[in-house]
């Protein structure tokens, strides 16, 4: 079955702007979170959605925002941009929360330059 | 703070012995600690989990020990492969959802 989608691979962006974030998880997968991950800091828990439901955030500004629909699929969103958010942004799906091995499945990731 | 850590930024194995790679960890509210493996540009990869009321997990050539006063975990693989070598990452699950705390991840190199 397809893995854990995530659009756009790559991107570009200056100072100030905003990017949206994709995430499609594995068919029947209703938990999705967001990581973050870049050199200095390295993985760090952006948020989770399940049932459409922000169920843990992590500590990021309020720029960093996320969503999720009622077919599981995710976006996040970052407003204006600063050269710290470079980074590779991963997408985790899972069947439920909190399920019976622990185990996310990640998508190849979004990666983030800002210049 | 750093709530899960991975001491040993890398580690160098020979071909057919044996891998080690450890992990503390500071919080006891972890229900779960997983190991991901993981290649440049993609996603990390799930290798193997334990339950926090277990001691050990295999899995083919991977075991994940899991000592519980020493709030410390292992994995060990073997025999070590030259596929192998790839970032590690530990992870441990907090209590109630899905949240993921990860240490900064080992560099395993195995040569042949």
């Amino acid at each position: 079955k397809a893995g854990v989608t995530q659009t756009p691979r790559y991107l570009i962006k200056t100072r100030g702007q905003q990017v949206t974030l994709s995430c499609s998880p594995i068919s029947g997968h209703r938990s999705v979170s967001w990581y973050q991950q870049t050199p200095g800091q390295g993985l760090q828990f952006l948020f989770e959605y399940f049932s459409e439901t922000q169920r843990n955030k992590g500590n990021f500004p309020g720029r960093f925002s996320g969503r999720q629909f009622s077919n599981s699929r995710s976006e996040m969103n970052v407003s204006t941009l600063e050269l710290g958010d470079s980074a590779l942004y991963l997408c985790a799906s899972s069947l439920a929360l909190a399920g019976s091995t622990g185990e996310l499945f990640f998508g190849e990731g979004s990666r983030l330059t800002v210049l | 703070d750093q709530q899960v850590k991975q001491n040993s930024p890398s580690l160098s194995v020979q071909e057919g012995r044996i891998s080690i790679l450890n992990c503390d960890y500071t919080n006891s509210m972890f229900d779960y600690f997983l190991w991901y493996k993981k290649y440049p540009a993609e996603g990390p990869t799930f290798l193997i989990s334990i339950s926090s009321i277990k001691d050990k997990n295999e899995d083919g050539r991977f075991t994940v020990f899991l000592n519980k006063s020493a709030k410390h975990l292992s994995l060990h693989i073997v025999p070590s492969q030259p596929g192998d070598s790839a970032v590690y990452f530990c992870a441990a699950r907090k209590r109630g959802g899905n949240k993921l705390v990860f240490g900064a991840g080992t560099i395993l190199r195995v040569k042949s």
